[in-house]
Protein backbone atom coordinates (compact mmCIF):
# COMPACT_ATOMS: atom_id res chain seq x y z
CA UNK A 1 0.00 0.00 0.00
CA UNK A 2 1.77 3.23 -1.07
CA UNK A 3 0.73 6.00 1.24
CA UNK A 4 1.53 8.48 4.38
CA UNK A 5 2.00 6.77 7.75
CA UNK A 6 1.92 9.10 10.37
CA UNK A 7 2.36 7.61 14.54
CA UNK A 8 1.59 7.53 16.45
CA UNK A 9 -2.25 8.37 16.38
CA UNK A 10 -2.41 9.89 20.00
CA UNK A 11 -0.09 11.62 21.98
CA UNK A 12 -0.24 12.73 25.47
CA UNK A 13 3.05 14.68 26.99
CA UNK A 14 3.98 16.76 29.71
CA UNK A 15 4.14 20.47 29.49
CA UNK A 16 8.29 21.60 29.43
CA UNK A 17 8.47 18.36 27.11
CA UNK A 18 9.43 18.33 23.28
CA UNK A 19 7.79 15.92 21.50
CA UNK A 20 8.69 14.78 17.89
CA UNK A 21 6.10 13.75 15.56
CA UNK A 22 6.92 11.01 13.13
CA UNK A 23 5.84 11.10 8.97
CA UNK A 24 7.05 8.60 6.78
CA UNK A 25 5.45 8.41 2.97
CA UNK A 26 6.24 6.06 0.12
CA UNK A 27 4.47 7.29 -2.41
CA UNK A 28 8.57 8.42 -3.92
CA UNK A 29 7.13 12.57 -3.23
CA UNK A 30 9.62 15.02 -3.50
CA UNK A 31 7.50 17.81 -1.53
CA UNK A 32 6.20 17.47 2.22
CA UNK A 33 4.64 19.50 4.80
CA UNK A 34 3.46 19.84 7.93
CA UNK A 35 -0.05 21.53 8.77
CA UNK A 36 -1.54 22.14 12.15
CA UNK A 37 -5.56 22.17 12.40
CA UNK A 38 -7.72 23.69 15.08
CA UNK A 39 -11.25 23.40 15.69
CA UNK A 40 -12.88 26.72 13.83
CA UNK A 41 -9.31 27.50 11.94
CA UNK A 42 -8.67 25.18 9.13
CA UNK A 43 -5.30 24.24 8.44
CA UNK A 44 -2.35 26.08 9.13
CA UNK A 45 1.09 25.55 7.58
CA UNK A 46 3.93 24.68 9.62
CA UNK A 47 7.25 23.79 7.96
CA UNK A 48 7.07 22.16 4.05
CA UNK A 49 10.15 20.88 2.24
CA UNK A 50 10.72 20.62 -1.46
CA UNK A 51 13.14 18.57 -1.27
CA UNK A 52 16.02 16.64 1.06
CA UNK A 53 17.84 18.57 3.27
CA UNK A 54 16.16 21.50 2.75
CA UNK A 55 13.09 22.92 4.54
CA UNK A 56 11.04 26.53 4.51
CA UNK A 57 9.12 28.05 7.49
CA UNK A 58 5.43 28.37 6.72
CA UNK A 59 2.92 30.65 8.51
CA UNK A 60 3.19 29.30 12.45
CA UNK A 61 6.61 28.17 12.59
CA UNK A 62 7.57 29.11 16.11
CA UNK A 63 8.12 26.48 18.66
CA UNK A 64 8.48 23.98 15.97
CA UNK A 65 11.19 22.49 14.33
CA UNK A 66 11.88 19.59 11.63
CA UNK A 67 14.33 17.53 9.57
CA UNK A 68 14.63 16.47 6.21
CA UNK A 69 17.16 13.58 5.85
CA UNK A 70 15.63 10.73 4.31
CA UNK A 71 12.87 11.52 1.07
CA UNK A 72 10.32 9.29 2.84
CA UNK A 73 10.99 10.80 6.19
CA UNK A 74 9.80 14.18 7.50
CA UNK A 75 9.56 14.72 11.22
CA UNK A 76 8.03 17.44 13.49
CA UNK A 77 9.39 18.64 16.83
CA UNK A 78 7.06 20.39 19.17
CA UNK A 79 9.35 22.00 21.74
CA UNK A 80 8.94 23.35 24.78
CA UNK A 81 8.72 26.93 23.02
CA UNK A 82 5.41 26.48 21.18
CA UNK A 83 2.89 28.02 23.99
CA UNK A 84 -0.40 26.20 22.60
CA UNK A 85 0.86 22.26 20.81
CA UNK A 86 -2.56 20.79 22.11
CA UNK A 87 -4.23 20.09 18.40
CA UNK A 88 -4.62 17.64 15.72
CA UNK A 89 -1.23 17.88 13.11
CA UNK A 90 -1.25 17.04 9.69
CA UNK A 91 0.88 15.76 7.42
CA UNK A 92 0.84 15.72 3.95
CA UNK A 93 3.35 15.08 0.21
CA UNK A 94 2.70 15.87 -3.15
CA UNK A 95 5.07 14.80 -5.99
CA UNK A 96 5.74 18.13 -7.13
CA UNK A 97 4.50 21.57 -5.49
CA UNK A 98 1.01 21.72 -3.97
CA UNK A 99 -0.67 23.59 -7.08
CA UNK A 100 1.02 21.10 -9.57
CA UNK A 101 0.06 17.40 -8.19
CA UNK A 102 -2.61 16.37 -5.50
CA UNK A 103 -1.23 17.08 -2.10
CA UNK A 104 -2.42 13.74 -0.30
CA UNK A 105 -2.21 13.79 3.58
CA UNK A 106 -1.79 11.32 6.13
CA UNK A 107 -4.37 10.11 8.97
CA UNK A 108 -2.71 12.57 11.67
CA UNK A 109 -1.54 12.87 15.12
CA UNK A 110 -3.79 14.12 18.33
CA UNK A 111 -1.28 16.02 20.26
CA UNK A 112 -2.26 16.69 24.06
CA UNK A 113 -0.13 18.45 26.21
CA UNK A 114 -1.26 18.16 29.68
CA UNK B 1 -5.01 37.73 8.41
CA UNK B 2 -7.28 35.42 7.04
CA UNK B 3 -6.74 35.75 3.44
CA UNK B 4 -9.30 32.93 2.69
CA UNK B 5 -12.66 33.25 4.03
CA UNK B 6 -15.32 30.62 4.08
CA UNK B 7 -18.95 30.41 4.63
CA UNK B 8 -21.12 29.04 5.93
CA UNK B 9 -19.44 27.69 9.16
CA UNK B 10 -22.10 25.08 8.88
CA UNK B 11 -24.49 23.53 6.60
CA UNK B 12 -27.38 21.29 6.62
CA UNK B 13 -29.41 20.02 3.69
CA UNK B 14 -31.74 16.99 3.17
CA UNK B 15 -30.75 14.28 1.00
CA UNK B 16 -31.11 14.82 -2.67
CA UNK B 17 -30.51 18.61 -1.49
CA UNK B 18 -27.84 21.60 -2.93
CA UNK B 19 -24.73 22.04 -0.50
CA UNK B 20 -23.54 25.26 -1.53
CA UNK B 21 -20.15 26.68 -0.01
CA UNK B 22 -18.35 29.87 -0.33
CA UNK B 23 -14.64 30.78 -0.19
CA UNK B 24 -13.39 34.17 -0.92
CA UNK B 25 -9.66 35.32 -1.38
CA UNK B 26 -7.89 38.51 -1.28
CA UNK B 27 -4.55 37.76 -2.67
CA UNK B 28 -4.90 38.36 -6.73
CA UNK B 29 -1.58 36.33 -7.05
CA UNK B 30 -3.42 33.18 -6.25
CA UNK B 31 -3.53 31.06 -9.15
CA UNK B 32 -4.74 27.30 -7.32
CA UNK B 33 -8.22 26.84 -5.93
CA UNK B 34 -8.60 23.26 -4.42
CA UNK B 35 -11.58 21.83 -2.49
CA UNK B 36 -10.59 19.33 0.63
CA UNK B 37 -12.87 16.66 2.18
CA UNK B 38 -12.63 15.58 5.28
CA UNK B 39 -14.30 12.65 7.74
CA UNK B 40 -13.94 12.67 11.46
CA UNK B 41 -10.62 11.50 12.51
CA UNK B 42 -8.65 11.52 9.22
CA UNK B 43 -6.75 13.67 7.48
CA UNK B 44 -8.29 16.26 4.45
CA UNK B 45 -8.38 14.67 1.05
CA UNK B 46 -8.11 16.29 -2.69
CA UNK B 47 -11.88 16.66 -3.89
CA UNK B 48 -11.85 19.09 -6.90
CA UNK B 49 -9.57 22.17 -8.00
CA UNK B 50 -9.62 25.02 -10.45
CA UNK B 51 -7.60 27.46 -11.69
CA UNK B 52 -8.29 30.93 -13.04
CA UNK B 53 -8.25 30.51 -16.85
CA UNK B 54 -12.14 28.71 -16.26
CA UNK B 55 -14.82 29.90 -14.56
CA UNK B 56 -16.24 26.45 -13.65
CA UNK B 57 -15.37 22.44 -13.40
CA UNK B 58 -17.46 19.80 -12.70
CA UNK B 59 -16.14 16.56 -11.48
CA UNK B 60 -19.72 13.95 -10.61
CA UNK B 61 -21.63 15.56 -8.57
CA UNK B 62 -18.99 18.23 -7.56
CA UNK B 63 -19.03 21.70 -8.97
CA UNK B 64 -16.42 24.36 -8.23
CA UNK B 65 -17.46 27.99 -9.81
CA UNK B 66 -15.30 30.91 -9.98
CA UNK B 67 -15.57 34.19 -10.37
CA UNK B 68 -12.03 35.97 -10.76
CA UNK B 69 -13.46 39.44 -10.58
CA UNK B 70 -15.09 39.12 -7.31
CA UNK B 71 -12.31 36.85 -6.31
CA UNK B 72 -14.69 34.39 -4.98
CA UNK B 73 -15.23 30.54 -5.72
CA UNK B 74 -17.62 28.02 -4.43
CA UNK B 75 -17.88 24.71 -4.28
CA UNK B 76 -21.84 22.90 -5.46
CA UNK B 77 -22.50 19.45 -4.28
CA UNK B 78 -25.85 18.68 -6.32
CA UNK B 79 -28.00 15.58 -5.23
CA UNK B 80 -26.27 15.25 -1.91
CA UNK B 81 -26.06 12.31 -0.13
CA UNK B 82 -25.41 11.46 3.97
CA UNK B 83 -22.43 9.82 3.15
CA UNK B 84 -21.48 13.82 1.97
CA UNK B 85 -21.64 14.51 5.79
CA UNK B 86 -17.79 15.81 5.97
CA UNK B 87 -15.88 18.89 6.53
CA UNK B 88 -15.02 20.68 3.52
CA UNK B 89 -12.09 23.08 3.36
CA UNK B 90 -11.52 25.40 0.56
CA UNK B 91 -7.58 26.51 -0.25
CA UNK B 92 -6.06 29.40 -2.22
CA UNK B 93 -2.16 29.97 -3.35
CA UNK B 94 0.64 30.03 -5.21
CA UNK B 95 3.50 27.77 -5.94
CA UNK B 96 4.40 26.86 -2.54
CA UNK B 97 2.32 27.85 0.33
CA UNK B 98 -1.52 26.91 0.81
CA UNK B 99 -3.59 28.94 2.62
CA UNK B 100 -6.82 27.16 3.85
CA UNK B 101 -10.47 28.35 5.03
CA UNK B 102 -11.66 27.39 7.93
CA UNK B 103 -13.74 24.54 7.24
CA UNK B 104 -17.83 24.26 6.46
CA UNK B 105 -19.09 21.33 8.44
CA UNK B 106 -22.03 19.54 6.43
CA UNK B 107 -24.66 17.42 7.57
CA UNK B 108 -26.75 15.62 4.85
CA UNK B 109 -30.02 14.30 6.84
CA UNK B 110 -31.19 10.90 4.77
Amino acid sequence: DGGITQSPKYLFRKEGQNVTLSCEQNLNHDAMYWYRQDPGQGLRLIYYSQIVNDFQKGDIAEGYSVSREKKESFPLTVTSAQKNPTAFYLCASSRGTWRTDTQYFGPGTRLTVL
Amino acid sequence: QQQVKQSPQSLIVQKGGISIINCAYENTAFDYFPWYQQFPGKGPALLIAIRPDVSEKKEGRFTISFNKSAKQFSLHIMDSQPGDSATYFCAAGGSYIPTFGRGTSLIVHP
